[in-house]
């Protein structure tokens, strides 16, 4: 059981770069959820999806876009990626969205360096 | 606009005394409180959660406190532990909202030996 895997650990891009952050699951959670973390700021929520085919934006979803075409996947695109864009990402997968907390399952974080 | 807010960056203790970890919040939608402990290079990962329905909730040195009419909740942490220095950051999350969990900006405790 892998729980919640991120892909890549660590990435420097170039601005003006794509690239996608990838999340897969292995516990069939309907609910996933993608964060970033900056110094000062906490947790920021970017987007989230309750659902296969159902997405929604977070607090922060500018520079950002997702799909969920599967229940175990949900990546994260930076189209053209921005120095403001270097951040810490967290994804994260539960079957019941926040409402007990320890249901949440968070990956071990993606590292990313915009120069 | 922060809807769930730590306004202490930082928190120093002495190992043995009690450790208190303060939160307000301001979306009077939000049904369920969570803290989360983060090491470096982990994500983060769940410590206790109250309901909204309740005022205190227990779970051996970890209790947390829930002040609706002031919008603010507290994590005790007693005795602390070298162990338990960490970053910590509480959560809130609204069933009406869709369950979107919302972080404040954490609190870095430090306990002492």
């Amino acid at each position: 059981n892998a729980g919640v895997t991120q892909t890549p650990k660590f990435q420097v891009l170039k601005t003006g770069q794509s690239m996608t952050l990838q999340c897969a699951q292995d516990m069939n959670h309907e609910y996933m959820s993608w964060y970033r973390q900056d110094p000062g700021m906490g947790l920021r929520l970017i987007h989230y999806s309750v659902g296969a085919g159902i997405t929604d934006q977070g607090e922060v979803p500018n520079g950002y876009n997702v799909s969920r075409s599967t229940t175990e996947d949900f990546p994260l695109r930076l189209l053209s990626a921005a120095p403001s864009q270097t951040s810490v990402y967290f994804c994260a997968s539960s079957y019941d969205p926040g409402f007990s907390g320890n249901t949440i399952y968070f990956g071990e974080g993606s590292w990313l360096t915009v120069v | 606009d922060q809807q769930v807010k730590q306004n202490s960056p930082s928190l120093s203790v002495q190992e043995g005394r009690i450790s208190i970890l303060n939160c307000d919040y301001t979306n009077s939608m939000f049904d369920y409180f969570l803290w989360y402990k983060k090491y470096p290079a982990e994500g983060p990962t769940f410590l206790i959660s109250i309901s909204s329905i309740k005022d205190k909730n227990e779970d051996g040195r970890f209790t947390v406190f829930l002040n609706k009419s002031a919008k603010h909740l507290s994590l005790h942490i007693v005795p602390s532990q070298p162990g338990d220095s960490a970053v910590y950051f509480c959560a809130a999350s609204a069933r009406r909202e869709g369950g979107k969990l919302i972080f404040g900006q954490g609190t870095e405790l430090s306990v002492k030996p």
